[in-house]
């Protein structure tokens, strides 16, 4: 069964403080890896899809990196609006006709500090 | 990417009763997804929904609890049938989108049993 971790489940940094959200995956072979952004009431918001050991991406101050274990959601000198919940999905290599699932995980809340 | 609207929005049902949700999206899709994010949970698929066939429903997830309706390539809706407090979550639909822009979300349907 694929299962997705993550942690911390919550993380507060203060303006301009760095760090790293981490995924952890088990999946029979793995399609993609998903990271969304969701604020309160609202549905996730797409960030970054990476689908292969080694590969990276990045949008203003966020990074997203992939290892054959975990991703890393790296966030650079955040700003308050940088606040809000981030979310990690996997879709497995085998799928059904008409199945593609996606499995996330618990989400990590992230809070900046002004 | 494609917009998706959701209603309603927010609901605070009778147990017992029913509830319909819809989900409008603004380009033709193949394939429309309804998941639940539980409290503190993370998202759960129920079923994919395929036009002019049978939604293929997750395991723990049954058609006379979550009857799916698909007319169109831009529509769907789920019912969440004989609503239990259990049954209080939010309740998203998604799509598939480009490769640049992942699975799109609506923005929830936030589901109170009373």
């Amino acid at each position: 069964e694929d299962q997705v971790t993550q942690s911390p489940e919550a993380l507060r940094l203060q303006e301009g403080e760095s760090s790293s959200l981490n995924c952890s995956y088990t999946v029979s072979g793995l399609r993609g890896l998903f990271w969304y952004r969701q604020d309160p009431g609202k549905g996730p918001e797409f960030l970054f899809t990476l689908y292969s050991a080694g590969e990276e991406k990045e949008k203003e101050r966020l990074k997203a990196t992939l290892t054959k274990k975990e991703s890393f959601l790296h966030i650079t000198a955040p700003k308050p609006e940088d606040s809000a919940t981030y979310l990690c999905a996997v879709q497995p290599g085998r799928t059904n006709f008409g199945n593609e699932k996606l499995t996330f995980g618990t989400g990590t809340r992230l809070t900046i500090i002004p | 990417s494609a917009v998706i609207s959701q209603k309603p929005s927010r609901d605070i049902c009778q147990r017992g009763t029913s509830l319909t949700i819809q989900c409008q999206v603004d380009s033709q899709v193949t394939m429309m997804f309804w998941y639940r994010q539980q409290p503190g949970q993370s998202l759960t698929l129920i079923a994919t929904a395929n036009q002019g066939s049978e939604a293929t429903y997750e395991s723990g997830f049954v058609i006379d609890k979550f009857p799916i309706s698909r007319p169109n390539l831009t529509f769907s809706t789920l019912t969440v049938s004989n609503m239990s407090p259990e049954d209080s979550s939010i309740y998203l639909c998604s799509v598939k989108g480009t490769e640049n822009y992942g699975y799109t979300f609506g923005s929830g349907t936030r589901l109170t049993v009373v």
